[in-house]
């Protein structure tokens, strides 16, 4: 099993530009989340969805928006890519209570 | 508003010296307090899960241990490997199964 992956690993837009992550989870999880790790500031959820078909806003959702139109995947997009954005992001899926994360894509907005 | 603080921020230790990394918490009903060990470049992997107050878990030279208000990571006899940042998060009750993380301690075991 290839657990959760994402992609890109790495990206560097400009101010406005829009980009879509991706991630992919071959563990049949229903749960799945987008989290933004900045420094000295911890992990904080942007988005998560609880099945197919379904998403929701977490702590930090402004400038993004998620879909989750397979179990398996959960995108990420950025409409308009802001310098705030710049950050690292990182997906999980749960089936219980324990998350398992991705190896994360390193964001720069220039 | 869940909160979640760890202490210290940075902690240095000689190989085989033990020590307690802190994760003091406020949440509205715990559903489960989680240790996650994140390695640089790397994303977060699970350690444990703490459930209620007086609960223990072990692993090689982790043990986590939970009280009302905080948790404690400690390290027996630590390793060089062992080095990496350590993140505490809690879950809520009555949440869709969210995290809230808080910033980390990041341990270094020197040789």
């Amino acid at each position: 099993n290839a657990g959760v992956t994402q992609t890109p690993k790495f990206r560097v837009l400009k101010t406005g530009q829009s980009m879509t992550l991706l991630c992919a989870q071959d563990m049949n999880h229903e749960y799945m989340y987008w989290y933004r790790q900045d420094p000295g500031m911890g992990l904080r959820l942007i988005h998560y969805s609880v099945g197919e078909g379904t998403t929701a806003k977490g702590e930090v959702p402004d400038g993004y928006n998620v879909s989750r139109l397979k179990k398996q995947n959960f995108l990420l997009g950025l409409e308009s890519a802001a310098p705030s954005q710049t950050s690292v992001y990182f997906c999980a899926s749960s089936y219980g209570q324990e998350q398992f994360f991705g190896p994360g894509t390193r964001l720069t907005v220039l | 508003e869940d909160q979640v603080t760890q202490s210290p921020e940075a902690l240095r230790l000689q190989e085989g010296e033990s020590s307690s990394l802190n994760c003091s918490y406020t949440v509205s009903g715990l559903r489960g307090l989680f240790w996650y060990r994140q390695d640089p470049g790397k994303g977060p992997e699970f350690l444990f899960t703490l459930y209620s107050a007086g609960e223990e878990k072990e692993k090689e030279r982790l043990k986590a241990t939970l009280t009302k208000k905080e948790s404690f990571l400690h390290i027996t006899a630590p390793k060089p490997e062992d080095s990496a940042t350590y993140l505490c998060a809690v879950q809520a009750s009555g949440s869709a199964r969210q995290l809230t993380f808080g910033s980390g301690t990041q341990l270094t075991v020197l040789p």
